[in-house]
C-alpha cells in the first residue's frame, strides 16, 4: 500500500489567510495521480483536486495543487469562512488509500 | 443532476453479512465513463476504499477486504451492491457509494452518496 502522511493535523488560521496543506507518499504516485478532498462536518466529502493539479467542476480558482512524486501541496489562496473544514489526499496510482486529513480551523 | 442513495440495515449483528444498495438516478449507471464504488469511514480508520465495479461487472477490491467483499451491479434498477460477510465491531463505519472516473487521470471519486452508518453489535 501507498501510505499518504498529511501535515500539519491542524492549522489554525484566519479568514483571508492562505493555507498551505502537505501530503506525502510513501513511494512515488505514479503520474499524480493524486486527488485532494474536502469534508464538513456530517457532509460526504467534496472532490476538489484530480491530478494532483487539476480543479474538479464548480471548485473556486482560491484552491490550486501541486506536486508530483512523493509530495504534493494544496494551497487555497486566501481562505473563506465556508474553506474551513478536513481535507485529505487520496492516490489511485496503486489501489487507492487516503490520507489521515488535516484540519483547518478559524485561529 | 445524477445522485447517489445508499440504503440498508444500520444495524448488524457480529459474524453476519452486512448488505447495502446504492441506488443512482438521474443518470445511466450503464455510462461508459464512469466506475461505481464503495468507501467507508471510520473514527479508528479514517476513509477505506473498499471497491469498484464497472457496469458490466468488472470488479476491484481493496486487497485488504477483498476476501470478505463483493460487489455487484443490477443495470436494470440502476442500482449497486455491497456484501460484506463476517463483520465484526471494527466494521462500524458510515458507508458511502461513490463514482470515479473510467479514464485513468480521473479516477478520483468525484460524486459521493450522503452516506448510511452502519453499526456492528449483538
Amino acid at each position: 500500500d501507498i501510505v499518504l502522511t498529511q501535515s500539519p493535523g491542524t492549522l489554525s488560521l484566519s479568514p483571508g489567510e492562505r493555507a498551505t496543506l502537505s501530503c506525502r507518499a510513501s513511494q512515488s504516485v505514479s503520474f499524480g495521480y493524486l486527488a485532494w478532498y474536502q469534508q464538513k462536518p456530517d457532509q460526504a466529502p467534496r472532490l476538489l483536486i484530480y491530478g494532483a493539479s487539476n480543479r474538479a467542476t464548480g471548485i473556486p480558482d482560491r484552491f490550486s495543487g501541486s506536486g508530483s512524486g512523493t509530495d504534493f501541496t494544496l494551497t487555497i489562496s486566501r481562505l473563506e469562512p465556508e474553506d474551513f473544514a478536513v481535507y485529505y489526499c487520496q492516490q489511485y496510482s496503486v489501489s487507492r488509500t487516503f490520507g489521515q486529513g488535516t484540519k483547518v480551523e478559524i485561529k | 443532476q445524477l445522485q447517489l442513495q445508499e440504503s440498508g440495515p444500520g444495524l448488524v449483528k457480529p459474524s453476519e453479512t452486512l448488505s447495502l444498495t446504492c441506488t443512482v438516478s438521474g443518470g445511466s449507471i450503464t455510462s461508459s465513463s464512469y466506475y461505481w464504488g464503495w468507501i467507508r469511514q471510520s473514527p479508528g480508520k479514517g476513509l477505506e476504499w473498499i471497491g469498484n465495479i464497472y457496469y458490466s461487472g468488472t470488479t476491484s477490491y481493496n486487497p485488504s477486504l477483498k476476501s470478505r467483499v463483493t460487489t455487484s451491479v443490477d443495470t436494470s434498477k440502476n442500482q449497486i451492491f455491497l456484501k460484506f460477510n463476517t463483520v465484526t465491531a471494527a466494521d462500524t463505519a458510515v458507508y458511502y457509494c461513490v463514482r470515479s472516473g473510467a479514464v485513468t487521470l480521473r479516477r478520483a471519486f468525484d460524486l459521493w452518496g450522503q452516506g448510511t452508518m452502519v453499526i456492528v453489535s449483538s
